[in-house]
């Protein structure tokens, strides 16, 4: 079974710096789609960015912008010029080639300090 | 826009209740989701459904089940309410896109308190 794994549950960033939060995945399958979403204070869940894995270019979405490691089963999320409205938690997901359901990390809390 | 409503967003129930948890997406997608989600455990799928009618159990359909008798539809259902489901509780929905990189489109949450 896939397997999805963030391991770290909160981190904290000063505000206009980057940021790098890690995700590592397990699967035996070759064809799969890996997303970030956010979950501000708001709660509702929105997706910041995805990817391929038959793609070898890192997505990049604005100030978004992924290192994607196929080999390493590593899909980290990095944030550029970090602004205040980052604060959320990030949850990294997995979707397998075969079926339309999404696995989730345990979620990474970030704070954006002022 | 993709808009998923999920018809709480805070509800309280007593044990021993039959809760019910309604689910609506407006962009026709054949796929609809439930989640909970709990501090430290991240979101765990207790149901989805890939068609009307059509329900398959996630990884915590425990004390659970689920309807979908219209496409747009998807409710949750807590037979007897029980306070370890005080939870978040997160609906989803997404086209069916096998071989694609669909992404899901979550509603508000419901805080759902059982006393």
């Amino acid at each position: 079974a896939q397997t999805v794994t963030q391991s770290q549950p909160e981190m904290s960033v000063q505000e206009a710096e980057t940021v790098t939060l890690s995700c590592t995945y397990d699967t035996s399958e070759s064809d799969y789609y890996l997303f970030w979403y956010k979950q501000p204070p708001s709660r509702q869940m929105i997706l910041v960015i995805r990817q391929e894995a038959y793609k070898q270019q890192n997505a990049t979405e604005n100030r978004f912008s992924v290192n994607f490691q196929k080999a390493a089963k590593s899909f980290s999320l990095k944030i550029s010029d970090s602004q205040l409205g980052d604060a959320a938690m990030y949850f990294c997901a997995y979707r397998s080639g075969r079926d339309d359901k999404i696995i989730f990390g345990k979620g990474t809390r970030l704070h954006i300090l002022p | 826009d993709v808009k998923v409503t999920q018809s709480s967003r805070y509800l309280v129930k007593r044990t021993g209740e039959k809760v019910f948890l309604e689910c609506v997406q407006d962009m026709d997608h054949e796929n609809m989701f439930w989640y909970r989600q709990d501090p430290g455990l991240g979101l765990r799928l207790i149901y989805f459904s890939y068609d009307v009618k059509m329900k398959e159990k996630g990884d915590i359909p425990e004390g659970y089940s689920v309807s979908r008798e219209k496409k747009e539809r998807f409710s949750l259902i807590l037979e007897s309410a029980s306070t370890n489901q005080t939870s978040m509780y997160l609906c989803a929905s997404s086209l069916f896109g096998t071989g694609d990189n669909q992404p899901q489109h979550f509603g508000d949450g419901t805080r759902l308190s059982i006393l």
